[in-house]
């Protein structure tokens, strides 16, 4: 079964950077885009990025654009995102998730979650 | 711009059913959506893919109990019998190129 597992959450100084990672099994990584989305404390979802099956195309929201970076590995089956300069109002739950299919880019399969605090 | 707009909060009794309600912004009424529901300390999870015509595509094992619909910019979500796993946060959620949208979502409580 689809499985899409996010690491590399934690707390970190306004300013600073964090890698999040997301391993995916269960399913053919290479064929799908894949998202990060994310939920800040009490808050709604809130989508950050997207990017293409093979890497080559990603678009991002306003509110991390030039900050974030999203990527690929599909060798190792595994999403990432970078994240620089970060803000108190990037701390969030940070989602993996997968597209339905080419035809419904629908996030239709999510990781549990990874937790970003940004404080000083 | 795209936008999905939903109603904060919605109730409705155990056994009884709801429905509610996700609206397109001007402009994009022939948009497809899906629907998530997110349980308390949960990630989300997939519901279903409402297209134009009304057709439900669901995630593996959600229950007939749940159904979608749409009218013109209006895409609905029923639940029937309504169970207290049930009382969740739905979540509409949609695309465009470039970008994905999410509702705000509904705050669903079984009485």
């Amino acid at each position: 079964q689809v499985q899409l597992v996010e690491s590399g959450g934690g707390l970190v100084k306004p300013g600073g950077s964090l890698r999040l990672s997301c391993a995916a099994s269960g399913f053919s990584f290479s064929d799908y885009y894949m998202s990060w989305v994310r939920q800040a404390p009490g808050k709604g979802l809130q989508w950050v990025s997207y990017i293409s099956s093979s890497g080559y195309t990603t678009y991002y929201a306003d509110s991390v654009k030039g900050r974030f970076t999203i990527s690929r590995d599909n060798a190792k089956n595994s999403l990432y995102l970078q994240m620089n300069s970060l803000r108190a109002e990037d701390t969030a739950v940070y989602y993996c998730a997968r597209d339905k299919a080419a035809s419904a880019p629908v996030s239709a399969f999510w990781g549990q979650g990874a937790l970003v605090s940004v404080s000083s | 711009q795209l936008v999905l707009t939903q109603s904060p909060s919605a109730s409705a009794s155990l056994g009884a059913s709801v429905k509610l309600t996700c609206t397109l912004s001007s402009g994009h009424s022939g948009y497809a959506i899906a629907w998530l529901q997110q349980q308390p300390e949960k990630g989300p999870r997939y519901l279903m893919k409402v297209d134009t015509d009304g057709s439900n595509s669901k995630g593996d094992g959600i229950p007939d109990r749940f159904s979608g619909s749409t009218s013109g910019a209006e895409h609905y979500l029923t639940i029937s019998s309504l169970q207290s796993e049930d009382e969740a946060d739905y979540y509409c959620h949609t695309w465009d190129t470039g970008t994905r949208v999410f509702g705000g979502g509904t705050k669903l409580t079984v009485l």
